[in-house]
């Protein structure tokens, strides 16, 4: 069974339509994660949460926003996508320092 | 701040040939960890090494933490091909916060 699951797999957008990205997690963590990966690279770490407490990484586009309305959800919000936030965007939990990814949604930005 | 060192970025071999990928952190890390990422799939939690010189195997996976875990490697043994994908490494910052490096990506050609 899926224990991070992202919601769509796929999103296409248009340039500057803000769009949003959900996943959720059934395996009641308390921290979750988004990166941003890009072909060929790294996961690059966005945010994460601690509970609720949220934390922006220092070099996160403010065009990047999150929300975690509970333990078992959190967004993604891109308020005006560019043509270079077109990426694989990945969730993830963890506990103790392991990390569970989700699938993750690839962006298209037109 | 913390930087996790990742060589080769790519690397081919012949399937039942040896394949191995080194990591190097600027500073001592508290564990590391390995990750697999199949081509167009999310990273998927290899093993974490916490002791300086552990070694831990995993079926044709070897993986070795230095004595002074600055310094991290995986080995495969005879590669198959379902060994193909980018291999990551990534050291652990506060809040769990992984710190990847660059990844090496796999290709075994039959």
């Amino acid at each position: 069974d899926a224990m991070v699951i992202q919601n769509p797999r796929y999103q296409v957008t248009q340039f500057g339509k803000p769009v949003t990205l959900s996943c959720s997690q059934t395996l009641n963590h308390n921290v979750m994660y988004w990166y941003q990966q890009k072909s060929s690279q790294a996961p690059k770490l966005l945010f994460h949460y601690y509970d609720k407490d949220f934390n922006n990484e220092a070099d996160t586009p403010d065009n990047f926003q999150s929300r975690r309305p509970n333990t078992s959800f959190c967004f993604l919000d891109i308020r005006s996508p560019g043509l270079g936030d077109a990426a694989m965007y990945l969730c993830a939990t963890s506990v103790r320092d392991t990390q569970y990814f989700g699938p993750g949604t690839r962006l298209t930005v037109l | 701040g913390q930087q996790v060192m990742q060589i080769p970025q790519y690397q081919h071999v012949q399937e039942g040939e040896d394949f191995t990928t080194y990591c190097n952190s600027s500073t001592t890390l508290s564990n590391i960890q390995w990750y697999k990422q199949r081509p167009g799939g999310h990273p998927v939690f290899l093993i974490q090494l916490v002791k300086s010189g552990e070694v831990k195997k995993q079926k044709r996976l070897t993986f070795q933490f230095g004595e002074a875990k600055k310094n991290s490697s995986l080995h495969i043994t005879a590669t198959q091909t379902t060994d193909v994908g980018t291999y990551f490494c990534a050291g652990t910052g506060g809040y769990n916060k992984l710190i990847f490096g660059a990844g090496t990506r796999l290709a075994v050609h039959p």
